[in-house]
């Protein structure tokens, strides 16, 4: 069973546009959420994470923004760079406990 | 700081044959996880260690698969006999004990199972 959904599969974005990427989760005890960038070659690096307490988080171009109601959160990338090209995974824990990863978003930023 | 260390890189082996990987987490981090992350997929966590006790197992083909961490530092994950369908990047991370503390990935090691 899947813990944790993620779309779309892939995304295609002018320079300078904003990438929304989706995730829902199921399970209500899972308290922290991170998102992680992927180059090829690399393993995941951690991009920006949030906790259910607040609705949003912003980190330069980068924002989650959290519905715990839902059980949803998204990644939103402003101002789109072609640097930003790469794999984007939401994932959900909770204390102690193992991570689990969406199945991935590939991002490709068009100059 | 240097970063979570793994090898080798790449390893191309026949199905039934056995191959072993290394990790070298990040100085001081006493949670390690390995993760298997099949292409197009998310990571999935195969084994996570604290210190040199197993923490969780629970997704680890243990008729095939075993990992150790002696002396609770660098860590290795083997198996034996590989499948086809072990064909995978093989992802080590470590963080610093205690919630909500940032994991970091190593490169990995790319798995080809012919």
């Amino acid at each position: 069973q899947q813990q944790v959904k993620q779309s779309p599969q892939s995304l295609i974005v002018q320079k300078g546009g904003i990438s929304i990427i989706n995730c829902a989760y199921e399970n209500t005890a899972f308290d922290y959420f991170p998102w992680y960038q992927q180059f090829p070659g690399k393993g995941p690096a951690l991009l920006i994470a949030i906790r259910p307490d607040v609705s949003e988080k912003k980190e330069g171009r980068f924002t989650i923004s959290f519905n715990k109601s839902a059980k949803q959160f998204s990644l939103h990338i402003m101002d789109s760079q072609p640097g930003d090209s790469a794999t984007y995974f939401c994932a959900a824990s909770r204390p102690g406990n193992q991570f689990y990863f969406g199945t991935g978003t590939s991002l490709t930023v068009i100059p | 700081e240097a970063g979570v260390a793994q090898s080798p890189r790449y390893k191309i082996i026949e199905k039934r044959q056995s191959v072993a990987f290394w990790c070298n987490p990040i100085s001081g981090h006493a949670t390690l996880y390995w993760y298997q992350q099949i292409l197009g997929q998310g990571p999935k966590l195969l084994i996570q260690f604290q210190n040199n006790g197993v923490v969780d197992d629970s997704q680890l083909p243990k008729d095939r698969f075993s990992a150790e961490r002696l002396k609770g530092v660098d860590s290795t994950l083997k198996i034996q006999p590989a499948k086809l369908e072990d064909s995978a990047v093989y992802l080590c991370a470590s963080r610093l004990a205690g919630n909500y503390n940032e994991q970091f990935f190593g490169p990995g090691t790319r798995l080809t199972v012919l």
